[in-house]
């Protein structure tokens, strides 16, 4: 059956350092990728979409990353500051306008 | 434009009542979806919907029916709640013209917190 893995361990790093986030996914072959943003008590907002022929996506400071061959995309966050912790999900797009979430990765900015 | 709202915001049901949650969006988007989140977990996909008129199941429908009978509604209904399915809804939209559509960003609501006791 089709899986998505993201960090199984929440993230903490020191502000201005990179965040790096991993979401592999198995057993199928999405044609495209998306990243959302979800703060607590809060529904997710969009970030990111990659497609399948891009190695490479950016959003000021944001920088996504999709191997199809790994079966993988990074999610990276340079320069973090505390206004980034938040839980990042993924979402391979499988197919009829549907997408499926990863559990998401919490991420902790320390000052 | 208020984008997605969902009403109520919060729901304490017994077993075995019924209750319809409401999403409205006024984006004039095709697409809607209903999920629900588990602590610590994703999102899972509950119902979703197409077109005015049309519906289908997501990953996990049972105990669950919708209705789409205006574009910019889509109503989330528990027959007979259980326990199982306290949780916390979330309705979202999403632009589409058909079915083959790549995915557009999906736009989503607050969320419906539900206790079933």
């Amino acid at each position: 059956s089709q899986k998505i893995e993201q960090n199984s361990e929440a993230l903490n790093i020191q502000e201005g350092k990179t965040a790096t986030l991993t979401c592999n996914y198995t057993n199928y072959s999405p044609a495209y990728l998306q990243w959302y943003r979800q703060d607590p008590g809060r529904g997710p907002v969009f970030l990111l979409l990659i497609r399948e022929n891009e190695k490479e996506k950016r959003k000021e400071r944001l920088k996504v990353t999709f191997d199809t061959t790994l079966k993988q995309s990074l999610f990276h966050i340079t320069a973090s500051q505390p206004a980034d912790s938040a839980t990042y999900l993924c979402a391979p797009y499988t197919n009829a306008g549907k997408s499926t979430f990863g559990d998401g990765t919490t991420l902790t900015v320390k000052p | 434009n208020a984008g997605v709202t969902q009403t109520p915001k919060f729901r304490v049901l017994k077993t075995g009542q019924s209750m319809t949650l409401l999403c409205a969006q006024d984006m004039n988007h095709e697409y809607m979806y209903w999920y629900r989140q588990d602590p610590g977990m994703g999102l899972r996909l509950i119902h979703y919907s197409v077109g005015e008129g049309t519906t289908a199941k997501g990953e996990v429908p049972d105990g669950y029916n919708v209705s789409r009978l205006k574009k910019q509604n889509f109503l989330l209904g528990l027959e007979s709640a259980a326990p199982s399915q306290t949780s916390v809804y979330f309705c979202a939209s999403s632009y589409g013209l058909a079915e083959t559509s790549p995915p557009y960003e999906q736009y989503f609501g607050p969320g419906t917190r539900l206790t079933v006791t």
